[in-house]
């Protein structure tokens, strides 16, 4: 399965909104009837972090500026208000056809 | 404290072998299934492989398959991969991350650099 995210680069004011979009080439709802769906957040030199799992189950000290959403093919990552910790790659992911497959990373920098 | 350490990248000639070893605390082990993923130098994230809870089943993407090997050792706390053949295009930065049950990966270690270079 494909995954394909938009823009590849977003430079963001600070305090502004912010959105990447994922899509991917199959419908990503499981025989449970689950979508597994989920979002990382990379800033520079550390590991992947989690934000999201199943679309919109927000991880633990993820702050609430951060919201997930979608459905079938179409996700959708959005920062309300954009703030200097948020810069790094963020990657969508999906976890319902294997192998589990990883959208390019969507660069968030500061204007 | 959900803790992982990989350990055991290295430098290593085209079609040699490594071993990358991963301990993990904090959590039972032997209660999760497990995870590779790597990323090459500049570039974005890549699957390479599962095991299941026991070892008894694993996963691999296919550009690894007949290649890398993972395995794990519940009475150590510990996850494998051993790679053999290995190409220019394995460079990467390998991560072990602790699968969740929702299809998806919770916890990262720090990741270990792997470099295939004559």
């Amino acid at each position: 399965v494909v995954m394909t995210q938009s823009p590849l680069s977003l430079p963001v004011t600070l305090g502004q909104p912010a959105s990447i979009s994922c899509r991917s080439s199959q419908s990503l709802v499981y025989y449970d009837g689950n979508t597994y769906l989920s979002w990382f957040q990379q800033r520079p030199g550390q590991s992947p972090r989690r934000l999201f799992y199943k679309i919109s189950d927000r991880d633990s000290g993820v702050p609430d500026r951060f919201s997930g959403s979608g459905s079938g093919t179409d996700f959708t990552l959005k920062i309300s208000r954009v703030e200097a910790e948020d810069v790094g790659v963020y990657y969508c992911m999906q976890g319902t056809h294997w192998p589990w497959t990883f959208g390019q990373g969507t660069k968030v920098e500061i204007k | 404290e959900v803790k992982l350490v990989e350990s055991g990248g290295g430098l290593v000639q085209p079609g040699g072998s490594l071993r990358l070893s991963c301990a993990a605390s904090g959590f039972t082990f032997s209660n999760y299934w497990m995870s590779w993923v790597r990323q090459a130098p500049g570039k974005g994230l890549e699957w390479v492989a599962n095991i299941n809870k026991d070892g008894s089943a694993s996963n691999y993407v296919d550009s690894v398959k007949g290649r890398f090997t993972t395995s794990r050792d519940n009475t150590q706390n510990s996850l494998y991969l051993q790679m053999n053949s290995l190409r220019a295009e394995d460079t990467a930065v390998y991560y072990c991350a602790r699968a969740a049950a929702e299809n998806t990966v919770d916890y990262w270690g720090q990741g270990t650099l792997v470099t295939v270079s004559s």
